[in-house]
């Protein structure tokens, strides 16, 4: 089993829809979590950081966590064609303190 | 990129010969890292700093050393390149352990003939 699961894709969503990003983590004890946005060719770029259970909104995005079921997802509201991109799923595990773990992301497509 | 530079950026190199790729950060992050990022694998951790001098490995760390004299430079070395070396080379920095935001360098792309 993978420490940091997610669906690679792609992800297909027309323009102006919700698209639905998902990952699962194996260490019950995480702490941290975080999703990058990985433009082809670019280096990832933090856009979203979550800690508690519950949700977190920033602007379009909305962080998900449930620790219970150890998943965390993103929400990308009103989805424009400069949201396709990678997005990887990063976890804080109790086990590897102070370092993270990557998913192996999930390509999202967004269609006009 | 949160005043953090790599050099060179670009490097294509034969196999057999030593390679040193240079981070250089100005936010006086304690935590630095080297990352290498592959097809398929996603970014896998090579090697991490905690302070000048204090290193420590990670999971792909066999044929990478590392070294850090001054809080704003992380060098990574290849001894003796290998075609399976050929990838994208990330360096990342981090204010705290304990929350761990991560932010990353625009990248190294290495090529080893």
């Amino acid at each position: 089993q993978k420490e940091v699961e997610q669906n690679s894709g792609p992800l297909s969503v027309p323009e102006g829809a919700i698209a639905s990003l998902n990952c699962t983590y194996s260490d019950r004890g995480s702490q941290s979590f975080f999703w990058y946005r990985q433009y082809s060719g670019k280096s990832p770029e933090l856009i979203m950081s979550i800690y508690s259970n519950g949700d977190k909104e920033d602007g379009r995005f909305t962080a998900q966590l449930n620790k219970a079921s150890q998943y965390v997802s993103l929400l990308i509201r009103d989805s424009q064609p400069s949201d396709s991109a990678t997005y990887l799923c990063a976890v804080n595990m109790f086990s590897t303190a102070s370092k993270l773990t990557f998913g192996t992301g999930t390509r999202l497509q967004v269609t006009l | 990129d949160a005043g953090i530079t790599q050099s060179p950026r670009h490097k294509v190199t034969e196999t057999g010969t030593p390679v040193t790729l240079r981070c250089h950060q100005t936010e006086n992050h304690r935590y630095m890292y080297w990352y290498r990022q592959d097809p398929g694998h996603g970014l896998r951790l090579i090697h991490y700093s905690y302070g000048v001098k204090d290193t420590d490995k990670g999971e792909v760390s066999d044929g990478y050393s590392v070294s850090r004299s001054k809080t704003e430079d992380f060098l990574l070395t290849l001894e003796s390149a290998t075609s399976s070396q050929t990838s994208v080379y990330f360096c990342a920095i981090s204010e705290l352990a304990a929350y761990n935001e991560q932010f990353f360098g625009p990248g190294t792309r290495l090529t080893v003939l």
